[in-house]
C-alpha cells in the first residue's frame, strides 16, 4: 500500500534555530502534499499546500516565512520551520493524495519542541 | 468556523458492541468524506471514504452512512474490539473521489474507548 514517510519523528530544538522536516512517498509520486499541525487534543489544523515544481498555497494566518515549504520532486517535500520560537511546538504531519489506492495517506508525524 | 464537527469529543463502548461516531459538516461543496483512526503522537491511519454519490460503504466491521440533505455522516464499528480504542478523526474535501488533490478539513475527533 501507500506509504507516507515523514522524518525526524520528534526533534528538539533551541529558540531561534531553524528545524528542517522530510516528507517522502515511497511506492508513488505525489504531485501534491499537505501539511497539517497538531496542538494536544485538537484536530488537525491544514498549514499549507505543497505543489512540486511550484510555490506552496498557504491557510489563512499561516506565515509562509516562517514555515518554509519546498516540493523539489514528486516524492519529497520538506517543511523548515525558521527561527524557531516556544509557540512552535507542536505535532506537524504530512499527507500525499496516491491515485493509485485513491486516498490520503499520511506520515507518522514530527514532535517539535523548542526550548 | 468550525466546517467539520464531531460534536462527541468521547464514546464508551463495550466490546463486542457497536460503536457508533458522528460527524456534521457544513460545507455544501464537501462531496468526498473520510474515517481516519488516530494514536497519539502518530499519522492518522485511513479506515474508509465515502464518495458524495453514495449514501453507504462498508469495509468489513466498518460502515460508514452518509446522509447529504441532513450533512450529516457516521461510522459505526460492529463489533467493537478493544484495539479500536483510538481517538477517530472525520475528514471531508471539496475534490471528489477521483477530482484533484483537495485539502481534507478535519473534523475535532472523537476518542473511542472499547471496554472488556
Amino acid at each position: 500500500g501507500a506509504v507516507v514517510s515523514q522524518h525526524p519523528s520528534w526533534v528538539i530544538c533551541k529558540s531561534g534555530t531553524s528545524v528542517k522536516i522530510e516528507c517522502r512517498s515511497l511506492d508513488f509520486q505525489a504531485t501534491t502534499m499537505f501539511w497539517y499541525r497538531q496542538f494536544p487534543k485538537q484536530s488537525l489544523m491544514l498549514m499549507a499546500t505543497s505543489n512540486e515544481g511550484s510555490k506552496a498555497t498557504y491557510e489563512q494566518g499561516v506565515e509562509k516565512d516562517k514555515f518554509l515549504i519546498n516540493h523539489a520532486s514528486l516524492t519529497l517535500s520538506t517543511l523548515t520551520v525558521t527561527s524557531a520560537h516556544p509557540e512552535d511546538s507542536s505535532f506537524y504531519i504530512c499527507s500525499a493524495r496516491d491515485w493509485v489506492w485513491d486516498g490520503y495517506t499520511f506520515g507518522s508525524g514530527t514532535r517539535l519542541t523548542v526550548v | 468556523d468550525q466546517q467539520v464537527k464531531q460534536n462527541s469529543p468521547s464514546l464508551s463502548v463495550q466490546e463486542g458492541r457497536i460503536s457508533i461516531l458522528n460527524c456534521d459538516y457544513t460545507n455544501s461543496m464537501f462531496d468526498y468524506f473520510l474515517w481516519y483512526k488516530k494514536y497519539p503522537a502518530e499519522g492518522p491511519t485511513f479506515l474508509i471514504s465515502i464518495s458524495s454519490i453514495k449514501d453507504k460503504n462498508e469495509d468489513g466491521r466498518f460502515t460508514v452512512f452518509l446522509n447529504k440533505s441532513a450533512k450529516h455522516l457516521s461510522l459505526h464499528i460492529v463489533p467493537s474490539q478493544p484495539g479500536d480504542s483510538a481517538v477517530y478523526f472525520c475528514a471531508a474535501s471539496a475534490g471528489g473521489a477521483t477530482g484533484t488533490a483537495s485539502k481534507l478539513t478535519f473534523g475535532t475527533g472523537t476518542r473511542l474507548q472499547v471496554t472488556l
